[in-house]
């Protein structure tokens, strides 16, 4: 089964600057999507591109997927302490009925420091 | 008004018991999964439910056995745990087809088996 990589696995940073993550994957999808968990918390759906999409923009989230090289990344923009969370990568295959599956990454550990 | 709940949020028990946690939304979504998170936050897939069938079953120990007892309900029974079923375990539900595929996941129930 695919699995997604992320990128790196842990990013400190001081809040105003921007943070960006990487996920890599292995087999075709539908989409790819990002959550967010904040400490001891569940996972929040932040947003989602499409296989046929490029970039796709949220507030101060900014998502790009290539899929020539089965890669995504999330940037966040000016950064906040509120944004300290661990952030996942996760993709929804292509075919059959387990489109309704996710694999998610090992997921990407980020400080904001204020 | 939550949206996906679990009980308990935390359960300490002994080796070799029986324990159940419990799942509900609200969301009037189709399919409900279960996930497990280990030490190092990796989230893996175990169960998923469709309108009360089970879809995916990923190789989970048959001490693991879901119930659905409706498609508002999915609850996790565990027989003889195991200190390595220590672990938070996420309930998530998501609506079947329609441009939004996210999953929607509940608090966690942190399990710690002594």
């Amino acid at each position: 089964s695919q699995q997604g990589e992320e990128d790196p696995q842990a990013l400190s940073i001081q809040e105003g600057e921007n943070a960006t993550m990487n996920c890599s994957y292995k087999t075709s999808i539908n989409n790819l999507q990002w959550y967010r968990q904040n400490s001891g918390r569940g996972l929040v759906h932040l947003i989602l591109i499409r296989s046929n999409e490029r970039e796709k923009h949220s507030g101060r989230l900014r998502v790009t997927l290539d899929t020539s090289k089965k890669s995504s990344s999330l940037l966040i923009t000016a950064s906040r302490a509120a944004d300290t969370a661990s952030y996942f990568c996760a993709t929804a295959p292509s075919k059959g009925t387990s489109g309704s599956r996710l694999t998610f990454g090992e997921g990407t550990q980020l400080t904001v420091n204020p | 008004d939550t949206a996906v709940s679990q009980t308990p949020k935390y359960l300490v028990t002994q080796m070799g018991n029986d324990k159940s946690i419990k799942c509900e939304q609200n969301l009037g979504h189709d399919t409900m999964y279960w996930y497990k998170q280990d030490s190092k936050k990796f989230l893996k897939i175990m169960f998923s439910y469709n309108n009360k069938e089970l879809i995916i079953n990923e190789t989970v120990p048959n001490r693991f056995s879901p119930k659905s007892p409706d498609k508002a309900h999915l609850n996790l029974h565990i027989n003889s745990l195991e200190l390595g079923d220590s672990a938070v375990y996420f309930c998530a539900s998501r609506r079947a087809g329609g441009v939004q595929e996210t999953q929607y996941f509940g608090p966690g129930t942190r399990l710690l088996v002594l």
